[in-house]
């Protein structure tokens, strides 16, 4: 099984500051990576997925880069709507599972 | 647009059995794969399996096989999910999600909060 880890655990950010959050895998997923953004009592929603590629609606502030092991979400000017906590998930990367990270949070600085 | 929409709430005692339905709506229920992903309180993540309704295909993962069965009914666009011998740190959020091939989870339902209690 793929184990992905994710760093920071915590992140405090100031709005309009750039965060950058990471996501490792233990073994070589290729681009098959996803991040999804979860706040409070709400289902998680797909920002990101095949490292790079924005989900529909997601704005151009959050994007992502990698391959291989190592990954990055970079939402560029932070939201007052972006404190939640993300989680990095090796997505089409077979056999299943398709585990996720044990995610970021982010909070206000 | 893809909508899921999931039943109630349960609370169940410790060996019992809980199925959870998982209501598809918005386009062709056979063009995606529905997943199932567990949430304990305060915790993160966890995959369990995935369905394939066009050809019934299911995919578990080892923690959950024995345990879990998926099951699809393509005539009402409604996707189930069943876990059997509940113990107390089964208690979570269970929320249903679709995927196209790529098996990014795109839509997510509302979650299901199954608490066990003796």
């Amino acid at each position: 099984e793929i184990v992905m880890t994710q760093s920071p655990a915590n992140l405090s950010v100031s709005p309009g500051e750039r965060a950058t959050l990471s996501c490792r895998a233990s073994e070589s997923i290729s681009r098959n990576l996803a991040w999804y953004q979860q706040k409070p009592g709400q289902a998680p929603r797909l920002l990101i997925y095949s490292a790079s590629t924005r989900a529909t609606g997601i704005p151009a502030r959050f994007s992502g880069s990698g391959s291989g092991t190592e990954f990055t979400l970079t939402i560029s000017s932070l939201q007052s709507e972006d404190f939640a906590v993300y989680y990095c998930q090796q997505h089409n990367n077979w056999p299943p599972p398709f585990t996720f990270g044990p995610g970021t949070k982010v909070d206000i600085k | 647009e893809v909508q899921l929409v999931q039943s109630g709430a349960e609370v169940k005692t410790p060996g019992a059995t809980v199925k959870i339905s998982c209501k598809f709506s918005g386009n062709s229920f056979t063009d995606y794969y529905l997943h199932w992903v567990q949430q304990a309180p305060g915790k993160g993540l966890e995959w369990m399996a995935f369905i394939d309704p066009e050809d019934d295909e299911k995919i578990y993962s080892e923690k959950f096989q024995g345990s879990l069965t998926l099951s699809a009914d393509t005539s009402t666009d409604t996707a189930y999910m069943e876990l059997s011998g509940l113990r107390f740190e089964d208690t979570a959020v269970y929320y249903c999600v679709t995927s196209k091939i790529n098996m990014a989870l795109e839509t997510w339902g509302q979650g299901t909060l199954v608490t066990v209690s003796s």
